[in-house]
Parts: structure tokens; sequence; C-alpha cells
């Protein structure tokens, strides 16, 4: 069975300061995606990747793929205090049929 | 254009009643997906169309629930003889298509229905 995780759980930075958001999948995919929800709110797509090595970058946000190694990285650069939110991977399960498993989620905390 | 709709926004309802949630999808998109988002917690994938059919219903979580798409548009997602642990946030999601070709198969999220049950 297909397991999405994402560490930290919770995390809590100061402006201006850099950090990665980790998300690792048990099973082959080559397909990853990144999700924001602000409190209250639904989910946003931040970032579709597509492939091995794919990186994408918007604004002070970048994701990148490693497939070989399952891991997906979200960094942050000179965190702002708009960046607060949870964040979210999912992975296609491309285990025959095509439901999206999600990551446990990153609540992101950026103090001014 | 318009993106994913829900209804209702809140939905309040005594255990042991049945509750009927909406989903309109992004007009064109093929696939529909329903997930439960409890309070704190991730998505819970729930169901998914592929127009009209549902190829996997792996992720209800009891057989209270259904979940029904007409005309490749349209879902509703019924939830019988309510009880406390239903209560969440019910999301539902859209995208173009489903597949493994060169496509992103973004989903797109409706705003969600809470779901309380007293």
């Amino acid at each position: 069975e297909l397991k999405v995780e994402q560490n930290p759980l919770f995390l809590s930075m100061q402006e201006g300061k850099n950090y990665t958001i980790y998300c690792n999948y048990s099973t082959t995919s080559d397909r990853l995606y990144w999700y924001r929800q602000d409190p209250g709110k639904s989910l946003e797509s931040l970032f579709v990747l597509l492939s091995n090595g794919a990186v994408k970058q918007e604004g002070r946000l970048m994701a990148s793929l490693d497939t070989k190694a399952r891991l997906s990285t979200l960094h942050i650069t000179a965190a702002v205090h708009d960046l607060s939110a949870t964040y979210f991977c999912a992975v296609d399960s491309s285990l025959g049929t095509y439901k999206y498993i999600f990551g446990t989620g990153t609540r992101l905390k950026v103090l001014a | 254009g318009a993106g994913v709709s829900q209804s209702p926004s809140n939905k309040v309802t005594e255990k042991g009643k049945d509750v009927e949630l909406r989903c309109d999808p992004i007009s064109g998109h093929t696939a529909l997906y329903w997930y439960r988002q409890s309070l704190g917690q991730g998505l819970e994938f729930l169901i998914y169309f592929q127009g009209n059919s549902a190829p996997d219903k792996s992720g209800l979580p009891s057989d209270r629930f259904s979940a029904e798409r007409t005309g490749g548009s349209v879902s509703t997602l019924t939830i019988q003889r309510t009880q406390q642990e239903d209560s969440a946030v019910y999301l539902c999601a859209s995208s173009p298509a489903v597949g493994r070709g060169l496509g992103s198969y973004e989903q797109y999220f409706g705003p969600g229905t809470r779901l309380t049950v007293t």
C-alpha cells in the first residue's frame, strides 16, 4: 500500500530564514503534487512534478522530485509571514487506479 | 471560469439522519474525487469517478457511504445513518482526465462541506 510521509509535521520559523519540507513515498510513482491550505480554506495547487529531476520554482518556494529516492522537497527561501499555511504533498498511486494519496501535511508558521 | 463548487457549505445533522453532499466539477473535467478531512488532519481518499463510473471505491469507510455521478458532471456523496465520527470537512476535486500520459492531471479543489453530526 502506498504511504506518503512528510516531515516535519510542524515548523515554526523566523522570517528571512530558509527551510526544507520533505515528502517521502513508499512505492514507485513519477507524479507528485504540492498543495497549500490556509486555515478554514480549501487546497490550492502549488506545483506539479512529472518526472525524475523535475524542479519548479514560484517566488520563495522551490519544489524538486527524485523518483529514485522516492523523495520530494519543498524549499522555502527567506520566509515571509504570508507563507504560513499547511503544505501537503500528494502522490499518484500508479497501482492500477488513479487515486491520489496525500501526505500528513506540514503546518508552517512564519514568525515576524 | 467557474471552479469546483460544493453544497451545502455547512451541514449540521442529528445522529442517525441521512445527508447528501453535492459537488459540481469544472465543466469538461472527466475525473472527480471525494476526500474527507478531519480537524487538523490530512486528506483521506474516499472515491473517485472517471466519467460516471467509480473504478476505485476503496476509501469509503463503511457501507453507509455511497456516491454517484450522473451525466459525467454532478456528483453526490450520501451518508446514511450518520454517526458523530462522520463529522469532518468533505472535499471534492476534479481533474481534466486520468492517465499515465504527459498531462499533469492536476486536481482542482472545491471549498468543501463542513459536516457536523450532533
